[in-house]
């Protein structure tokens, strides 16, 4: 139990182009949802957290208009990439978080690796 | 605000020695505190946490870590190190001020050497 999708694992973009990324709690729910954010051998960074049916909160010095962040669904959170550029390639990690589990543990996604040319 | 310090980004072991991952903590409130491990190009695994209760954590692998109040610290531990151990490791924490999002350690790289 407790999986976490992410879809694509991998995408290569165009600069000025937009890349929606999906993160799915496979088998529970999840009324939050974070996004980090992992460039190379460096640790993740906390993006943003997802509520859902709210707005998300993000973390200071990431651009709301540049990272959309939807939670419609108890088991669904998108990050969409507006008008890419080649900084923003980087490793995006999700993760779901548990309530009915002690700890309000988090369980991560596997990944989306995003290149933008 | 929360912070996470791990000392060590490279740590080399022989296989079959010890490993020793260390990491410090600060929080305001009481912590939860966690393990994970990544392999490369994949996402992050679980390996321990700690919530409430029993100090002395087990995980999976055979790892295992302490919640030390007194000193800040949640090091990590195996007692005999495999091949198949090294990867990158990150200490997190996370409490209800954070609304228990993770802030993770800067991760340490472990190499097993044959």
């Amino acid at each position: 139990g407790a999986v976490v999708s992410q879809h694509p694992s991998r995408v290569i973009c165009k600069s000025g182009t937009s890349v929606k990324i999906e993160c799915r709690s496979l088998d529970f729910q999840a009324t939050t949802m974070f996004w980090y954010r992992q460039f190379p051998k460096q640790s993740l960074m906390l993006m943003a957290t997802s509520n859902e049916g709210s707005k998300a909160t993000y973390e200071q010095g990431v651009e709301k208009d540049k990272f959309l962040i939807n939670h419609a669904s108890l088991t669904l959170s998108t990050l969409t990439v507006t008008s890419a550029h080649p900084e923003d390639s980087s490793f995006y990690i999700c993760s779901a978080r548990d309530f009915s589990r002690v700890g309000n543990e988090q369980f991560f996604g596997p990944g989306t690796r995003l290149t933008v040319l | 605000a929360q912070s996470v310090t791990q000392l060590g980004s490279h740590v080399s072991v022989s296989e079959g020695a010890l490993v020793l991952l260390r990491c410090n903590y600060s929080s305001s409130v009481p912590p939860y505190l966690f393990w994970y491990v990544q392999y490369p190009n994949q996402g992050l695994q679980l390996l321990l946490k700690y919530t409430t209760g029993a100090t002395l954590v087990k995980g999976i692998n055979g790892f295992e870590a302490e919640f030390k109040k007194s000193e800040t610290s949640f090091h990590l531990t195996k007692p005999s190190a495999h091949m198949s151990d090294a990867a990158e490791y990150f200490c997190a924490v996370s409490d209800r001020n954070s609304g228990y999002a993770l802030n993770f350690g800067k991760g340490t790289s472990l190499l097993v050497t044959p």
